[in-house]
């Protein structure tokens, strides 16, 4: 099974910061690639699928990039409603794999 | 706007079953591939299992393969999750969410439910 690793675990920025959190894909997955927003107590939503495409109504301080097995999720301009935790998941196949998370704070 | 309540979750023993249910409304619910995907208390995302919009495709992950049975009545346009030999570690928040797109389940998720929460303990 391809397993996702993202890094770093958390994080702490300050506002105004560009931020950037890093998915690897042990095997490559094109860019079958999601990324999502858990903000605290709340219900994960939907940031960027095919790796770079911004889902309606997402701030465009978001931008996905990468292929195969290395991808990014980047914040150009932290702002304090951005805190959450960001999950990226393949769909390359049936089995939907989320990575670990990464935590993201203001300093 | 699409919705999708979640309902059968509490508390049961170890060895125990459950039987979580996702009704959904608002968009075409036979077209679209379906996942169940959990959350333990402070940890991440898990996705548990999925299915094709009719149903004749079911997919699990390896942690509740052969405990957990996924089906869907698209009659009722009602998902659900069979959980038998329930563990302490099956404790978690149980979300289902929707395909974005109607090409089976290799796609991510653009709607979840609020989730139902499954406690495993005696």
């Amino acid at each position: 099974d391809i397993q996702m690793t993202q890094s770093p675990s958390s994080l702490s920025a300050s506002v105004g910061d560009r931020v950037t959190i890093t998915c690897r894909a042990s095997q490559g997955i094109s860019n079958y690639l999601a990324w999502y927003q858990q903000k605290p107590g709340k219900v994960p939503k939907l940031l960027i699928c095919a790796a770079s495409t911004l889902q309606s109504g997402v701030p465009s301080r978001f931008s996905g990039s990468g292929s195969g097995t290395d991808f990014t999720l980047t914040i150009s301009s932290l702002q304090p409603e951005d805190v959450a935790t960001y999950y990226c998941q393949k769909y390359n196949s049936a089995l939907l794999t989320f990575g670990g998370g990464t935590k993201v704070e203001i300093k | 706007e699409v919705q999708l309540l979640e309902s059968g979750g509490g508390l049961v023993q170890p060895g125990g079953s459950l039987r979580l249910s996702c009704t959904a409304s608002e968009f075409t619910f036979s077209s679209y591939a379906m996942s169940w995907v959990r959350q333990a208390p402070g940890k991440g995302l898990e996705w548990v299992s999925g299915t094709s919009g009719s149903g004749g495709s079911t997919y699990y992950a390896d942690s509740v393969k052969g405990r957990f049975t996924i089906s869907r009545d698209n009659s009722k346009n009602t998902l659900y999750l069979q959980m038998n030999s329930l563990r302490a570690e099956d404790t978690a928040v149980y979300y289902c969410a929707k395909a974005r797109r109607i090409v089976g389940p290799t796609t991510a998720l653009d709607y979840w439910g609020q989730g139902t929460l499954v406690t495993v303990s005696s």
